[in-house]
């Protein structure tokens, strides 16, 4: 079964840092795009990140740039989201989700993980 | 950056509506539209993609037309399991989610 699986997620205070990660199973994670999208509560979708399959490639949505990191080790079949410096307005459920091939809309997606910042 | 701009934001229908949910891109996105379906708390589902390709396992009640600026998505008989908020996506560059149309019980 192809399954995305995020984890990391909680309780953070305004200005600190947070990992997340993503274990992709069922596919060929090396072969695979991937982006980070999250939904703030009572909220639209939001994507914010993207790296291709070698992860030499990435790219941000303006309002992580600078402050979130995504990687990925095609090894351990995980994603990762190294976010800094983080704001109230970060608070939101993080999904992980695959890219299709060979065009660029999200088709598996993880159930998600919930990041709060608050002090 | 491209904006997406779907109507209504909220819909109410009965079970056997037939359902169209519009979608808007602010310059043309050619066919690179995407159009998925979430349950609360859950995460978003795949229906189309390509404007009017039927992800695998969707019902065909499900279906999407239009190209460069304008999209729909309709369902063709509204089932109870399609309550729902549905978004669409534009993936021509980057990708932008639409604000989503809420499917309520009428």
């Amino acid at each position: 079964e192809v399954q995305l699986v995020e984890s990391g997620g909680g309780l953070v205070q305004p200005g600190g840092s947070l990992r997340l990660s993503c274990a992709a199973s069922g596919f060929t994670f090396s072969n695979y795009e991937m982006n980070w999208v999250r939904q703030a509560p009572g909220k639209g979708l939001e994507w914010l990140s993207y790296i291709n399959s070698n992860g030499r490639t990435t790219y941000y949505a303006d309002s992580v740039k600078g402050r979130f990191t995504i990687s990925r080790d095609n090894a351990k079949n995980s994603l990762y989201l190294l976010m800094n410096s983080l704001r109230a307005e970060d608070t939101a459920v993080y999904y992980c989700a695959r890219v299709g091939t060979p065009h660029q809309y999200m088709d598996v997606w993880g159930k998600g993980t919930t990041v709060t910042v608050s002090s | 950056d491209i904006q997406m701009t779907q109507s209504p934001s909220t819909l109410s229908a009965s079970v056997g509506d037939r359902v169209t949910i519009t979608c808007r891109a602010s310059q043309s996105i050619s066919s690179w539209l995407a159009w998925y379906q979430q349950k609360p708390g859950k995460a978003p589902k795949l229906l189309i993609y390509k404007a009017s390709s039927l992800e695998s396992g969707v019902p065909s009640r499900f279906s999407g037309s239009g190209s460069g600026t304008e999209f729909t998505l309709t369902i063709s008989s509204l089932q109870p399991d399609d309550f729902a908020t549905y978004y669409c996506q534009q993936y021509n560059a980057f990708w932008t989610f639409g604000q989503g149309t809420k499917v309520e019980i009428k």
